[in-house]
């Protein structure tokens, strides 16, 4: 079945560092992909997307490119901040309808100043 | 901002007793998810719906839980006798159609069973 495989945490950087957190995925068809951020105590909330291979999604400095060929969605920020820890879900969803969210096992990202 | 509401945030019951959660979608969002969140863990669909129709409770424990949308809007997740391994986070989500592509969560309802 569907399956998304993500780096294991937690990862903690200090602040304005270089962040990488890597997904791989396997899917059947042309899944889209999205990264969802979940702060303490809260769900979660949509960071980015892409819907075709070789788009990259963007938001708050956050970076993700749709890789086929490696079958990976790698988000990445240049320069971290104290705000940015939480946990990252990657996470697929095939577009053929009627087909729910799959999850990876969240990243745990803690940022010291 | 429209937003998925859920009540309760926090629900601690005993082992054995019944417990429910309610959702509200986003107004207009035909598409209603229910997902368990084991702590460190990504979230499990349990349950989807289109409008008032379940398309996927292939993962429900239907022993035990319960859905229904019975309007098409709000929904309700019960689960009878609750089990320490239910302990988890019970998030709602929504989307206008069923094709996944922008899907909005709640903030989650916390249940610990004791």
């Amino acid at each position: 079945g569907d399956s998304v495989t993500q780096m294991e945490g937690p990862v903690t950087l200090s602040e304005e560092a270089f962040l990488t957190i890597n997904c791989t995925y396997t899917a059947t068809g042309y899944p889209s992909l999205f990264w969802y951020v979940q702060y303490p105590g809260e769900g979660l909330q949509l960071l980015l997307k892409a819907t075709k291979a070789d788009d990259k999604g963007s938001n708050k400095g956050f970076e993700a490119t749709y890789r086929k060929e490696t079958t990976s969605f790698h988000l990445e920020k240049g320069s971290v901040q104290v705000s940015d820890s939480a946990v990252y879900f990657c996470a697929l969803v095939k577009g053929s309808g009627n087909t729910p969210l799959v999850f990876g096992k969240g990243t745990r990202l803690s940022v010291i100043a | 901002e429209a937003e998925v509401a859920q009540s309760p945030r926090y629900k601690i019951t005993e082992k054995s007793q019944a417990v429910a959660f309610w959702c509200d979608p986003i107004s207009g969002h035909a598409t209603l998810y229910w997902y368990r969140q084991i702590l460190g863990q990504g979230p499990e669909l349990l349950v989807q719906f289109q409008d008032e129709s379940v398309v996927d409770d292939s993962q429900l424990p239907k022993d035990r839980f319960s859905a229904e949308r019975l309007k098409g809007v709000d929904s309700t997740l019960k689960i009878q006798p609750a089990e320490l391994g239910d302990s988890a986070m019970y998030l709602c989500a929504s989307s206008r159609d069923s094709s996944g592509n922008t899907i909005y969560f709640g903030e989650g309802s916390w249940l610990t069973v004791v």
